[in-house]
């Protein structure tokens, strides 16, 4: 059984730039969720999708946004990029919400 | 909110020893699950270990497994015969039960660096 899946995993942005990042999760998992990584504020909650609807937000920025299609794969988007965006995210996913698996995360470095 | 303690940023333990990672959580909810997550150099964070609060059995996974103290809101991981592989960083994480309500999803310590010297 494939795991979660997120593309692309390494990519550099220019500050202002836009990205999109992609999320597969397991098959039959309905609920996806994305974190942020950083050394300084360690693992941080963004948003969880369950059935295309966002179901609980963490406390970022309008330009971090996400949205979950019917097939349950995910983006999530972070407009105007900043330096202090450069993180690893990390997507993962649950078939009861409850039991939560990652994939191998973005590595998103703006410059 | 509800936050999550790893005191130890780094433990080192000898191969085929017993290592206990320590793990304390603040909150005011009765009902809600516990997690340890390991992270190798690779990055992707695996899931070890699950409890549930409601139950007072502590869970055990092979060789790992936890001491569950609810009313101390303590949440230890015990790692018996360390393996080489066993090296990474250690992370408790907290989930509220009732999810879909505002949640903040899981709820992470800052880390625990786990040394395993051959």
């Amino acid at each position: 059984k494939a795991g979660v899946t997120q593309t692309p995993r390494y990519l550099i942005k220019t500050r202002g730039q836009q990205v999109t990042l992609s999320c597969s999760p397991i098959s039959g998992h309905r609920s996806v969720s994305w974190y942020q990584q950083t050394p300084g504020q360690g693992l941080q909650f963004l948003f969880e999708y369950f059935s295309e609807t966002q179901r609980n937000k963490g406390n970022f920025p309008g330009r971090f946004s996400g949205r979950q299609f019917s097939n349950s794969r995910s983006e999530m988007n972070v407009s105007t990029l900043e330096l202090g965006d450069s993180a690893l995210y990390l997507c993962a996913s649950s078939l009861d919400g409850n039991t939560i698996y990652f994939g191998e995360g973005s590595w998103l470095t703006v410059v | 909110a509800q936050t999550v303690t790893q005191s130890q940023p780094e433990m080192s333990v000898q191969e085929a020893e017993t290592v206990t990672l320590s793990c304390t959580y603040d909150t005011s909810e009765s009902d809600y699950y516990l997690f340890w997550y390991k992270q190798p150099p690779s990055r992707q964070m695996i899931l070890v270990i699950r409890q549930e609060a409601y139950k007072q059995q502590n869970a055990t996974e092979n060789r790992f497994s936890v001491n569950f103290q609810k009313a101390a809101k303590s949440f230890s991981l015990k790692i018996s015969d360390s393996q080489l592989g066993d090296a990474a960083m250690y992370f408790c994480a907290y989930r509220s039960f009732y999810s879909g309500g505002g949640a903040d999803g899981l709820t992470f310590g800052k880390g625990t660096h786990l040394i395993i010297q051959p």
